[in-house]
């Protein structure tokens, strides 16, 4: 079935570039998603990017996509400690209104 | 904001109580699903409606019960539920199918079963 993989942590310095890497394994999916969750909070959507698409940048966040590795990462340029959160993966599992979520990066900024 | 809004924040209930959480969207969206959210654990799918049809259940315990009366509503009733049951439970909606279209998600309701 379909999997979605991240790493559970990462530590940086404020003010250094963060990079969360995600696995996943449908290919048909048309869109890939990151999603950020503050403590007591949803999911906020963040950033998503299109399958035919190698990068998206947004202000501070870069998306890579390597579609023939199934490898999608979140760059995030000059970390603040307001970044600190966790971070998700997301994909559509294609044909259905099913999304699968990665476990979910936890992002710590030390300043 | 994301549009989709979830009432209570937070609840705390008896295992022999019954409430029901509700999620309310005002983006025109035709999909709603609830999610459990606990800790250390991923993201869980418990149910999906589209036009007010159901379309995923997970496994869900039946003391668990969703109602969708139009497509901008969403419930989810409690009942005699289990302490493991506490965790913060999501909302989201979506404009359809999910490997084409963003979904959003609501502040969720963190749930306390005593």
């Amino acid at each position: 079935g379909e999997d979605v993989e991240q790493s559970l942590f990462l530590s940086v310095r404020e003010g250094d570039s963060s990079v969360i890497n995600c696995t996943y394994t449908d290919s048909s999916s048309t869109y890939l998603y990151w999603y950020k969750q503050e403590p007591g909070a949803g999911l906020q959507l963040l950033t998503y990017i299109f399958s035919n698409m190698d990068m998206k940048q947004d202000q501070r966040l870069t998306v890579l996509l390597n579609k023939k590795d199934k490898h999608l990462s979140l760059r995030i340029a000059d970390t603040q400690t307001g970044d600190s959160a966790i971070y998700f993966c997301a994909e559509g599992d294609s044909g259905t209104y099913k999304y699968i979520f990665g476990t979910g990066t936890r992002l710590k900024v030390l300043a | 904001e994301t549009g989709v809004t979830q009432t209570p924040r937070h609840l705390v209930m008896g295992m022999t109580n019954k409430k029901s959480l509700k999620c309310e969207q005002h983006l025109g969206h035709n999909a709603m699903y609830w999610y459990k959210q606990s800790a250390k654990k991923p993201l869980e799918l418990m149910f999906v409606y589209n036009f007010k049809e159901q379309t995923e259940n997970n496994s869900v315990p039946s003391r668990f019960s969703p109602e969708c009366p139009n497509s901008s509503h969403l419930f989810l009733h409690l009942h005699t539920l289990q302490p493991e049951d506490s965790a913060l439970y999501l909302c989201a909606s979506s404009p359809g199918l999910a490997g084409e279209n963003e979904q959003f998600f609501g502040p969720g309701t963190r749930l306390t079963v005593l």
